[in-house]
């Protein structure tokens, strides 16, 4: 069976402080597929980035960057230089080749204080 | 563009009444997918329709059913509501069939059975 850990239930900052978020998973499939979304207030799930699991490149995009280590089952997303507006609830997902089922985590709820 | 759009925002029904919830996709889109977020349980994968077609299912039990019309819009119906059955309800729509389509969620629709 699949399943996605994020053990910080909330993490509270100050503007301007970098911020990790940790995920870990559990699979058996040599193929799958990992997620980060934002859950803003309004509850709409916003999606963040998908990576493949034959792909371990790490990305960044703006203040965003994500580390992605197979070694360690890890999907850690990092917030650089954070704003009130990066306060939501982060989801971490998994899923794997077939069956599109997205399997999360319990989410992350990121204060992020002026 | 449009994203995916449900309705309607808030539903409000007494125990044992039946609830409708809709969905329309993303332009070109072609899969549907229902979540729900109850509270202290976290995102649950509850459906899967691409093409008109059930193609995947959670652990829910039967009195939660679907469908997917030709335009690709969906229904979510929910018979015989339970207390339990309060919570978040998002559709999310994919390009696609495949798991490394991703999936583009909705605003969702609150249900809250009384």
């Amino acid at each position: 069976a699949q399943k996605v850990t994020q053990a910080q239930t909330e993490i509270s900052v100050v503007e301007k402080e970098d911020v990790t978020l940790d995920c870990v998973y559990e699979t058996r499939d040599t193929t799958y597929y990992l997620f980060w979304y934002k859950q803003p207030p309004s509850g709409e799930l916003v999606f963040l980035i998908r990576r493949n699991s034959f792909d371990e490149q790490n990305e960044i995009s703006g203040r965003y960057s994500w580390n992605f280590q197979k070694s360690t089952s890890s999907f850690n997303f990092t917030i650089t230089a954070s704003q009130v507006v990066d306060s939501a609830v982060y989801f971490c997902a998994l899923t794997k080749e077939y069956g599109n089922k997205l399997v999360f985590g319990a989410g992350t709820i990121l204060r992020v204080k002026s | 563009e449009a994203g995916v759009t449900q309705s309607p925002t808030h539903l409000i029904k007494t125990r044992g009444q039946q609830a409708t919830l809709r969905c329309s996709p993303i332009s070109g889109h072609t899969s549907v997918y229902w979540y729900q977020q109850a509270l202290g349980l976290g995102l649950q994968f509850l459906l899967w329709y691409d093409e008109g077609e059930e193609r995947n299912r959670g652990n829910f039990p039967p009195r939660f059913s679907g469908r997917q019309f030709p335009n690709y819009s969906s229904e979510l119906n929910v018979n015989a509501l339970e207390l339990e059955d309060s919570a978040l309800y998002l559709c999310a729509s994919s390009f696609g069939g495949k798991s490394t389509d991703t999936q583009y969620f909705g605003p969702g629709t609150r249900l809250t059975v009384l």
